[in-house]
């Protein structure tokens, strides 16, 4: 099975609104954290956003914030007031607690910010 | 501070030769991931260090891959006998920490052309 899952594969949001891109992840760890990177077509991965799996709190950084539901093991990334800059691939990614100490990374979402 | 960097940004070379791809950590950070990553694809675990030790290599597709970190800081990504499918990009990162709620840093990458 996946580890992380990214079902849009691309998206498209108009400059100023908000944007979710999804991702649901698999692990039978207690302890592990969440993070979300954003790639532009420079190809530098560029850390946004991390959750750990005990926060009870959303985590935001500026325009970002973590929509995290550890029931349903989802973990979107919300993007509001959407700038042009923000046209970019986007990966979820998931590290796990228990020993296993590498990173598991999504398939990656291309978003497109329309002007 | 500075961040993670990678040298050469690009290498070309031919099928059968052999490649050494460069990373310098973030300094302090204990840890160093290299991953591959495919067109379209989100980055592959290859291996990690933790100081000086290889603490994971099971990325490693097969013996024409090893890297070092002699040292405990540069590490040294090699690649013999090169075939055309190792054509990829080469990132590298580096974290503080290897818990859970360590975040990985990339470099800006080492794309790799085996004609």
């Amino acid at each position: 099975a996946q580890k992380i899952t990214q079902t849009q594969p691309g998206m498209f949001v108009q400059e100023k609104e908000a944007v979710t891109l999804d991702c649901t992840y698999d692990t039978s760890d207690q302890s592990y954290g969440l993070f979300w990177y954003k790639q532009p077509s420079s190809g530098e991965m560029i850390f946004l956003i991390y959750q750990g799996s005990y926060d009870e709190q959303n985590a935001t950084e500026g325009r970002y914030s973590l929509n995290f539901q550890k029931a349903r093991k989802s973990a979107n990334l919300v993007i509001s007031a959407s700038q042009l800059g923000d046209s970019a691939m986007y990966f979820c990614a998931m590290r796990e607690g228990g020993g296993y100490q590498k990173v598991t990374f999504g398939t990656g979402t291309k978003l497109q910010v329309i002007p | 501070g500075a961040g993670v960097s990678q040298t050469p940004s690009n290498k070309v070379t031919e099928k059968g030769k052999y490649v050494e791809l460069r990373c310098d950590p973030i300094s302090g950070h204990t840890a160093l991931y290299w991953y591959r990553q495919s067109l379209g694809q989100g980055p592959e675990f290859l291996i990690y260090f933790q100081g000086t030790g290889a603490a994971d290599d099971s990325g490693l597709p097969n013996d024409r891959f090893f890297a070092v970190r002699p040292e405990g800081s540069v590490s040294t990504l090699k690649i013999q006998r090169t075939e055309r499918g190792d054509s990829a990009v080469y990132l590298c990162a580096s974290s503080l920490g290897v818990g859970f709620t360590d975040t990985q840093y990339f470099g800006p990458g080492t794309r790799l052309t085996v004609l």
